[in-house]
């Protein structure tokens, strides 16, 4: 079945560094991939999304590329601030339905 | 824009209470969905259900029951709840893959 792996956190970082998450993919068919962001004590928002091979998604800031050769969607930030400390999860949802597989999850805390 | 709203934000239960978690969103979307977050583990899909009264199992079905009566609204049922139940519960729903909205959550703690 579908499934989506992500890199284990946590990742603490300093104001302004850059940041990756890596994120593959196994999927049959031509999957759409997507990042959500889980702020402390909310729900989840969707961050961005790419619904086909070399779409490159991006918001706030966040870009991530839907690589089908690799089967990944990594996100990438060039300077993360400490209002990005948030839970990351990469998702994707296959070709023939509605539902959403979401990786475990990364933790990213930003100091200042 | 789309809100999704989940009755309780903290709940703390007893072991073989019957639970119910209420979600209503107010945008008509067909789909709504009901996950459990745990951590290492991510989100997992529970039940889901795409029209009025009509309802899917998810990956982990087992111990949970769902009801949807109304197309705003989609219930999440625990029908004797267990101390590994004890979990956030998130509902989202959606017209298409691309417009999912989450709830806010419940944290569920059985006792």
């Amino acid at each position: 079945g579908d499934s989506v792996t992500q890199m284990e956190g946590p990742v603490t970082l300093s104001e302004e560094a850059f940041l990756t998450i890596n994120c593959t993919y196994t999927a049959t068919g031509y999957p759409s991939l997507f990042w959500y962001v889980q702020y402390p004590g909310e729900g989840l928002q969707l961050l961005l999304k790419a619904t086909k091979a070399d779409d490159k998604g991006s918001n706030k800031g966040f870009e991530a590329t839907y690589r089908k050769e690799t089967t990944s969607f990594h996100l990438e930030k060039g300077s993360v601030q400490v209002s990005d400390s948030a839970v990351y999860f990469c998702a994707l949802s296959g070709s023939r339905d509605y539902k959403l597989s979401f990786g475990a999850g990364t933790t990213v805390t930003v100091r200042a | 824009d789309v809100k999704v709203t989940q009755s309780s934000r903290y709940l703390v239960k007893r072991t073989g209470e019957k639970v119910f978690l209420e979600c209503v969103q107010d945008m008509d979307h067909e789909n709504m969905f009901w996950y459990r977050q745990d951590p290492g583990l991510g989100l997992r899909l529970i039940y889901f259900s795409y029209d009025v009264k009509m309802k899917e199992k998810g990956d982990i079905p087992e111990g949970y029951s769902v009801s949807r009566e109304k197309k705003e609204r989609f219930s999440l049922i625990l029908e004797s709840a267990s101390t590994n139940q004890t979990s956030m519960y998130l509902c989202a729903s959606s017209l298409s893959t691309i417009g999912y909205t989450f709830g806010s959550g419940t944290r569920l703690t059985v006792v």
